[in-house]
């Protein structure tokens, strides 16, 4: 059975780095063609990629958020992390993770999703 | 970037009811186009795979089809349980875009 679980903070400071931490279980990002991507969706808006990492680690942004993102994975504990600097109001939004086959590259499991608040 | 447009934005359906979404790519995308499902307070939830693949599990009312430019989610018998907002997205080239959503109520 393959889980996806989102960690990390509820309310940050603007300026401040946001740390999420997607903690999955029924695969392994070890195995050819596994991949992992984050997602992000403002109240009552749309869908928004952010960013993907692939069993070989290779790492994809979003162009317009490439400079403030970074992702990295821990095969051994079986997580993915995404960071973000530079945390504006804007930024306020669920942020989920899910599973990506290379095959198709959709996201065939997501995560509950984590809720992020940019507020002083 | 491609832009995905979907429509309609919003449509009030009926119990039995056939519902067809569009989704039409800014270039041609092959059959690189997804078909996602959301209720409220829910994660989205994958129906269709390029294109016109159902996903493992997904009811068999829910179909897709399409390829190039223009997509299409078909519902047929609609259930009340279909209420949701449903989205398409194109994995044909980075960044990975979805469509703005189209919400069904019933």
């Amino acid at each position: 059975q393959v889980t996806l679980r989102e960690s990390g903070p509820a309310l940050v400071k603007p300026t401040q780095t946001l740390t999420l931490t997607c903690t999955f279980s029924g695969f392994s990002l070890s195995t050819s063609g596994m991949c992992v991507s984050w997602v992000r969706q403002p109240p009552g808006k749309a869908l928004e990629w952010l960013a993907l990492i692939d069993w070989d680690d290779d790492k994809y942004y979003r162009t317009s958020l490439k400079t403030r993102l970074t992702i990295s994975k821990d095969t051994s504990k079986n997580q993915v992390v995404l960071t973000m600097t530079n945390m504006d109001p804007v930024d306020t939004a669920t942020y989920y993770c899910a599973r990506t086959d290379s095959g198709t590259y959709a996201f065939d499991m997501w995560g509950q999703g984590t809720m992020v608040t940019v507020s002083s | 970037e491609i832009v995905l447009t979907q429509s309609p934005d919003f449509q009030s359906v009926t119990p039995k009811e056939r519902v067809t979404i569009t989704c039409r790519a800014s270039q041609s995308i092959g059959s690189n186009l997804h078909w996602y499902q959301q209720k409220p307070d829910q994660s989205p939830k994958l129906l269709i795979k390029y294109a016109s693949q159902s996903f493992s599990g997904v009811p068999s009312r829910f179909s897709g089809s399409g390829s190039g430019t223009d997509f299409t989610l078909t519902i047929n018998s609609l259930e009340a349980e279909d209420a949701a907002t449903y989205y398409c997205h194109q994995s044909s080239s980075l960044p990975y875009t979805f469509g703005q959503g189209t919400k069904l109520e019933i």
